[in-house]
């Protein structure tokens, strides 16, 4: 059975800290790993990843993957107050019949 | 673009009791899928269909049917609702064969008393 587990399930820090949330996944036929933003109502897509060691950023967020781990990290530097919000990590696995298995989530709480 | 609908926002139910939640999409997206959400659990694949005419069982389809006659509508059924099924649930669209940039609706809240 395919599995995604992220850590830590909750995390509060004051706002400028810079954070680092953990993805690690165990999934048959790997595609890519993606991370979603999750504030008061729906996800809303931040990155996608395939390739090991690539480093995706936009803006203060960063993320990468290591295959030979089955494992990923989302980094915030200078964390704001809009940046609390759950953040997702997914795994999306199998060829022509694609299936995006989510974990759990990290609560990331910014206090001013 | 309204992009991706759901309706309701909120359902309560009686145990029992039938209903079905819609979506509907106008990005012309062929992957649609629906998801629930509980605390603690993450999000999980109920169904999904890869075109009009065609659906298939995610991880935990038991309880619910959908069926797809158009590109734009994905409507989640519940046949019989049970407390188990209370839950918060997500439709998604993407465009294939990328089904990865999935665009989630609002999300309508269910509780089954």
């Amino acid at each position: 059975e395919d599995k995604v587990v992220q850590s830590p399930l909750s995390l509060v820090v004051h706002e400028g800290d810079t954070v680092t949330l953990n993805c690690s996944y165990e999934v048959t036929n790997f595609r890519s790993l993606l991370w979603y933003k999750q504030e008061k109502k729906a996800p809303t897509f931040l990155f996608m990843l395939t390739s090991s060691g690539i480093e995706k950023k936009s803006g203060r967020l960063s993320s990468i993957l290591d295959k030979k781990e089955l494992s990923s990290i989302l980094n915030i530097t200078a964390t704001q107050t809009g940046d609390s919000a759950i953040y997702l990590c997914a795994v999306l696995s199998n060829f022509g019949n694609e299936k995006l298995t989510f974990g759990t989530g990290t609560r990331l709480t910014i206090i001013p | 673009n309204a992009g991706v609908t759901q309706t309701p926002k909120f359902q309560v139910l009686k145990t029992g009791q039938s209903m079905t939640l819609q979506c509907a999409q106008d990005m012309n997206h062929e992957y649609m899928s629906w998801y629930r959400q509980d605390p603690g659990m993450g999000l999980r694949l109920i169904h999904y269909s890869v075109g009009a005419g065609i659906t298939d069982q995610g991880e935990v389809p038991n309880g619910y049917n959908v069926s797809r006659s158009t590109t734009e509508d994905f409507p989640l059924r519940l046949l019989s609702a049970a407390p188990s099924q209370t839950s918060v649930y997500f439709c998604a669209s993407s465009s294939i064969p990328d089904p990865y940039e999935q665009y989630f609706g609002p999300g309508t809240r269910l509780t089954v008393t």
